[in-house]
């Protein structure tokens, strides 16, 4: 079945940067749009990044634009998301997700579980 | 950017009831409205795409319509899984942002 397991999050210094990881199995990667999805503590869904199936259409939201890079590696199954000097804006699980087809505009159909990224001195 | 708001920001109902959320386009998003579920420390869970196509595997209470700008996820009969955060998202014009959600939870 599809599966999407993040990591690379924890504690990192405000400043710092970070790299987070999507492994995916189940199904072939490289025939979909990617997406990053991040929910501070207490607050809603916040759409970060898309990449397109193949990788170089990417779009990023305004707040985190400059700061991070979304990548991926068709024939690694994974999908990366650079962030460069953290803040405390920064802190917040964050989801990996497929979208559901190569289309950048069609509807995230799955998640991962998330990880968490804490930004902390 | 296209801005995304929802009503009401929060709801108490009972097991049985029938559920309303809204969302709203700050300009034309057509068709590419998407509603999600969303419970706490899981993943969200896609519910309907295209304002009103039912994504595989959920059930039939949940229906989308649309009008112009403005979007509605109608929950029929409220059944004690469905409590949890709604949120609709557009994705017609990156960057994709999600509504603010609407909680609901029970009376």
């Amino acid at each position: 079945q599809v599966q999407l397991v993040e990591s690379g999050g924890g504690v990192v210094q405000p400043g710092r940067s970070l790299r987070l990881s999507c492994a995916v199995s189940g199904f072939t990667f490289g025939s979909y749009a990617m997406h990053w999805v991040r929910q501070a503590p207490g607050k809603g869904l916040d759409w970060v990044s898309v990449i397109s199936y193949d990788g170089p259409h990417k779009y990023y939201a305004d707040s985190v634009k400059g700061r991070l890079t979304i990548s991926r590696d068709n024939s690694k199954n994974t999908l990366f998301l650079q962030i460069h000097n953290v803040t405390s804006d920064d802190t917040g699980v964050y989801y990996c997700a497929r979208g559901k087809s190569t289309a950048l505009s069609a509807a995230v159909d799955s998640w991962g579980q998330g990880t968490l990224v804490t930004v902390s001195s | 950017d296209i801005q995304m708001t929802q009503s009401p920001s929060s709801l108490s109902a009972s097991v049985g009831d029938r559920v309303t959320i809204t969302c709203r386009a700050s300009q034309t998003v057509a068709n590419y409205l998407n509603w999600y579920q969303h419970k706490s420390g899981e993943a969200p869970r896609l519910l309907i795409y295209g304002a009103s196509s039912l994504q595989s595997g959920v059930p039939s209470r949940f229906t989308g319509s649309e009008s112009g700008t403005y979007f509605t996820l109608t929950i029929s009969t409220l059944q004690p899984e469905d409590f949890a955060t709604y949120y609709c998202q557009q994705t017609y014009s990156a960057p994709f942002t999600f509504g603010p959600g609407t909680k609901v939870d029970i009376k």
